[in-house]
């Protein structure tokens, strides 16, 4: 099966810290995605990749960037974190080409006080 | 601006009846339509999905209807069961132009089944 591993199930940091979001997928997949999940607006893209080293924006990359170093893993970083970032990360990865849909990990739920 | 509308926002079911998740979109270009399935505290998992050269597929209980005209599709649980209690996204993608494979969701349905 696909696995992607999302580093911390929960997470509680300090207005202002850098946080530091990890995930790792297990299948050789191109593309890579970030969401956060808050109730009632469902899933909202923050960014994504289609190869190493290369990112886009999505709808909503205000207050975060990404890195993608190796292939298999995906950074998001919220370089000052604020309290209205309070909420699920869920990490993606897809093939391309494929048309198959995303293999999503079990999410991160960040709480910041 | 919205690119998948999905209703309603909740809903509630009897053990044994039937659940009814509606969505629409606009764009034309989009060629697959999958539903997710998430349950509190896990990741959306794949349920069912369907390409527009079809009206309909069942998987068990599970039925993507698909109405290309109408550019609507909607998800049918028959059975409901209280394990099917979750919250249900649908999306739809296009593997033309550069944002290749990117879904687009609707904002999902929280699905409460009764015994």
């Amino acid at each position: 099966d696909v696995k992607v591993t999302q580093s911390s199930r929960y997470l509680v940091k300090r207005t202002g810290e850098k946080v530091f979001l990890e995930c790792v997928q297990d299948m050789d997949h191109e593309n890579m995605f970030w969401y956060r999940q808050d109730p009632g607006l469902g899933l909202r893209l923050i960014y994504f990749s289609y190869d190493v080293k290369m990112k886009e924006k999505g709808d909503i990359p205000e207050g975060y960037s990404v890195s993608r170093e190796k292939k298999e893993r995906f950074s998001l970083i919220l370089e000052s974190a604020s309290t209205n970032q309070t909420s699920m990360y869920l990490c993606a990865s897809s093939r391309t080409g494929f048309g198959d849909g995303y293999t999503f990990g079990s999410g991160t739920r960040l709480t910041v006080v | 601006q919205q690119q998948v509308k999905q209703s309603p926002q909740s809903l509630i079911v009897q053990k044994g009846g039937i659940s009814i998740i509606n969505c629409a979109y606009e764009n034309t270009a989009f060629d697959y339509f999958p539903w997710y399935q998430q349950f509190p505290g896990k990741g959306p998992a794949l349920l069912i999905a369907i390409r527009p050269d079809v009206s309909e597929k069942k998987e068990g209980r599970f039925t993507i209807s698909f109405n290309k005209s109408a550019k609507q599709f909607s998800l049918h649980i028959m059975d409901s069961q209280p394990g099917d209690s979750a919250t249900y996204f649908c999306a739809a993608s296009s593997d033309r132009g550069s944002t290749l494979g990117r879904l687009y969701f609707g904002r999902g349905t929280q699905l409460t089944v009764w015994p």
